[in-house]
């Protein structure tokens, strides 16, 4: 079946302006993650979301960063006035619960840079 | 979470097998020992997972020790397409994210 889709693949944007990501899960999938992967941190929790609970945001850097996810399923990451800092590859994954010995699936990521 | 100690960077020659350690020392009992991979470029992979007992699957075998403390990931018969970083991570039964350590880069070379 498919996997974690995620688009754009590449994004290059200005300093300032605001960018949006956007994860398809997989189908039957409750829990989905957002990991950023950047040169100097490595790969690193953003976000998470399992069922119609309170995300979990303790890894969210600032408040330019927010995520949502619509019907229990897409999900988009949305980031406010762009830094240079931001540049990283942004991930997404999705797993059918939380908890237990449960994989994680990614996607292919999002490869942000802004100038 | 617990953290783990992989070394930075191994090498394997092609259809051997390849063998990478990760020390996770301060492990608890109701926590996961993950095998993640990440060939480059592409998004990270699961390998395989396990609590106590030995497992294997079609990718690789974990090898936990009795107390825990360590664990070694078998690829039996490496090819060039397993170089990758490989991650090992920890993780309880309840939660939910995965955290990245800086892993172990394994090159297999012809």
């Amino acid at each position: 079946g498919a996997g974690v889709s995620q688009s754009p693949s590449n994004k290059v944007t200005e300093k300032g302006k605001d960018v949006e990501l956007r994860c398809d899960p997989i189908s039957g999938h409750t829990a989905l993650y957002w990991y950023r992967q950047s040169l100097g941190q490595g790969l690193e929790f953003l976000i998470y979301f399992q069922g119609n609970s309170a995300p979990d945001k303790s890894g969210l850097p600032s408040d330019r960063f927010s995520a949502e996810r619509t019907g229990g399923s897409v999900s988009t990451l949305t980031i406010q006035r762009t830094q240079q800092e931001d540049s990283a590859v942004y991930l997404c994954a999705s797993s059918l619960t939380s908890g237990g010995a449960i994989e994680q699936f990614f996607g292919p990521g999002t490869r942000l840079t802004v100038l | 979470d617990a953290k783990t100690t992989q070394p930075t960077s191994m090498d394997c020659a092609e259809g051997r097998a390849a063998n990478l350690p990760c020390n996770h020392s301060t492990i608890s009992g109701n926590e996961y020992v993950y095998w993640y991979r990440q060939i480059h470029s592409q998004g990270p992979q699961y390998i395989i997972h396990g609590l106590k007992n030995n497992e294997t699957n079609e990718m690789a075998s974990l090898i936990i020790t009795e107390d825990r403390k360590s664990s070694t990931l078998i690829l039996p018969h490496a090819t060039l397409r397993d170089t990758a970083v490989y991650y090992c991570i920890v993780r309880p039964s309840w939660g939910n994210k995965l955290v990245f350590g800086a892993g172990t880069i394994l090159r297999v070379k012809s």
